[in-house]
């Protein structure tokens, strides 16, 4: 079965520490790997993807996320974190098909100490 | 270029009612895509029209329907609302097999 796993519901960092959220997909072949964060009460926004080519990706705002394929992992990584930063972090896989359906984990919810 | 547009951004509606919502695509896309996000809960797909077709479809009963126009926007209908239906419901436009952009979501509560 299709699935991805967000093993922390919520995670708390200091100002300027760095950060790791975990991701692990099971899925039948190679998908696409997506972040998105969500604010509060608002929608969806793309922080990265990876379809192919080098594992490591860069993203907005500063993030970064490694796919390792062995591990069927995906985590994303910031090395300094903004207080901005705080919001629900959802990790999504799509299908290298036809059709465009993601399917994202319950998500994280990231908090930020001053 | 205006981005994904969905309305209205909040409404409450009785269980048995059903519910209309909208989604105007960004500009120059064809697909649009509709998730269901309960609270605390990561978006569920529901499904996906291409070129005014539908396109695939999640573990969604069939009192979820779907229209996409000429124009690609698109509206979800959800018929004898239940309280479980009750969700942040998202559009998502794409050119097919692109990146999807979301819109704001509308606000779904049924009393």
């Amino acid at each position: 079965a299709q699935s991805v796993t967000q093993p922390d519901i919520h995670i708390t960092v200091s100002e300027g520490a760095s950060l790791e959220l975990r991701c692990n997909y099971s899925y039948g072949a190679t998908p696409y790997l997506f972040w998105y964060v969500q604010s509060p009460g608002q929608g969806l926004q793309l922080l990265l993807k990876y379809f192919s080519g080098d594992t490591l990706v860069q993203g907005i705002k500063g993030f970064e996320a490694e796919f390792k394929r062995s591990q069927s992992s995906f985590n994303l990584r910031k090395p300094s974190v903004h207080w901005s930063d705080a919001a629900e972090y959802f990790c999504a896989v799509g299908p290298m098909d036809s059709s465009y359906k993601l399917i994202f984990g319950s998500g994280t919810r990231l908090l930020v100490r001053p | 270029e205006t981005g994904v547009t969905q309305s209205p951004t909040h409404l409450i509606k009785t269980r048995g009612q059903q519910v209309t919502l909208r989604c105007s695509s960004q500009s120059g896309h064809n697909t649009v895509s509709w998730y269901q996000q309960a609270l605390g809960q990561g978006p569920q797909f529901i499904f996906q029209y291409y070129r005014e077709e539908e396109n695939g479809r999640g573990n969604f009963p069939p009192r979820f329907s779907g229209l996409q126009f000429p124009n690609y926007s698109s509206e979800l209908n959800v018929n004898a609302l239940e309280l479980d239906d009750s969700a942040l419901y998202l559009c998502a436009s794409s050119l097919y097999q692109a990146e999807a952009f979301f819109g704001q979501g509308t606000r779904l509560t049924v009393v």
